[in-house]
């Protein structure tokens, strides 16, 4: 089955720079890949998610980027903020195989003021 | 648009009673998930309905976990008897099943705490 490795676990940066999330997936065919936030105490919510035809999506300071031929994506998060402090997991699934979200581990992602 | 509702939010047990836990997906949202997330780690799917019926339960420890969603709405996860390693969210998902829909959303779980 699809695994989904994740780095860094931890992030620790100063507000108004820049943070990087890298994934790797195993399963050349996932074709749908998104990035959720998490809050404590609250569910998964969807940032941001990118179709595998497509390289690279922005949603004002979120980008997300694909490279389907080394089977990694990353979430980029720029000027940050205290409110981007949270976990973040990154996902991938195959539309074919009923969606099936595989998660990778998580990143805590802490914007120091 | 209200989103996927669950209860109880929190849940404290012995180990070898029982359990259940319920979901209220989106309005309309045919395909419902549930899954377990252990402190510290992303969630892992237990099971996958579409309408009322299974399409992957795989991942479930069927001697102890069911789950149903008779009318094709609600759905109920139960654990019996539990585990102390059943301590977790167990977080309930929905999705659409309009065509290039692949979007999941998530409720905010149910915390358990196995004793």
């Amino acid at each position: 089955g699809e695994n989904v490795e994740q780095h860094p676990s931890t992030l620790s940066v100063q507000e108004g720079d820049s943070a990087v999330i890298k994934c790797t997936y195993s399963d050349s065919a996932s074709n749908y890949f998104p990035w959720y936030k998490q809050e404590l105490g609250k569910g998964p919510q969807l940032i941001i998610d990118i179709r595998s035809n497509v390289g690279e999506k922005k949603d004002q300071r979120i980008a997300v980027t694909l490279n389907k031929t080394a089977k990694h994506f990353s979430l980029h998060i720029t000027e940050t903020q205290p409110e981007d402090s949270a976990v973040y997991f990154c996902a991938a699934s195959i539309k074919a195989a009923g969606n099936k979200l595989t998660f990778g581990g998580g990143t805590r992602v802490l914007v120091k003021p | 648009e209200a989103g996927v509702a669950q209860s109880p939010r929190y849940k404290i047990i012995e180990k070898r009673q029982s359990v259940a836990f319920w979901c209220n997906p989106i309005s309309g949202h045919a395909t419902l998930y549930w899954y377990q997330q252990i402190l510290g780690q992303g969630p892992k799917l237990l099971i996958q309905f579409q309408n009322n019926g299974v399409v992957d339960d795989s991942q479930l420890p069927k001697d102890r976990f069911s789950a149903e969603r008779l009318k094709g709405v609600d759905s109920t996860l139960k654990i019996q008897p539990a585990k102390l390693e059943d301590s977790a969210v167990y977080l309930c998902a929905s999705r659409s099943d309009s065509h290039s829909n692949e979007k999941l959303f998530f409720g905010s779980g149910t915390q358990l705490s196995v004793l």
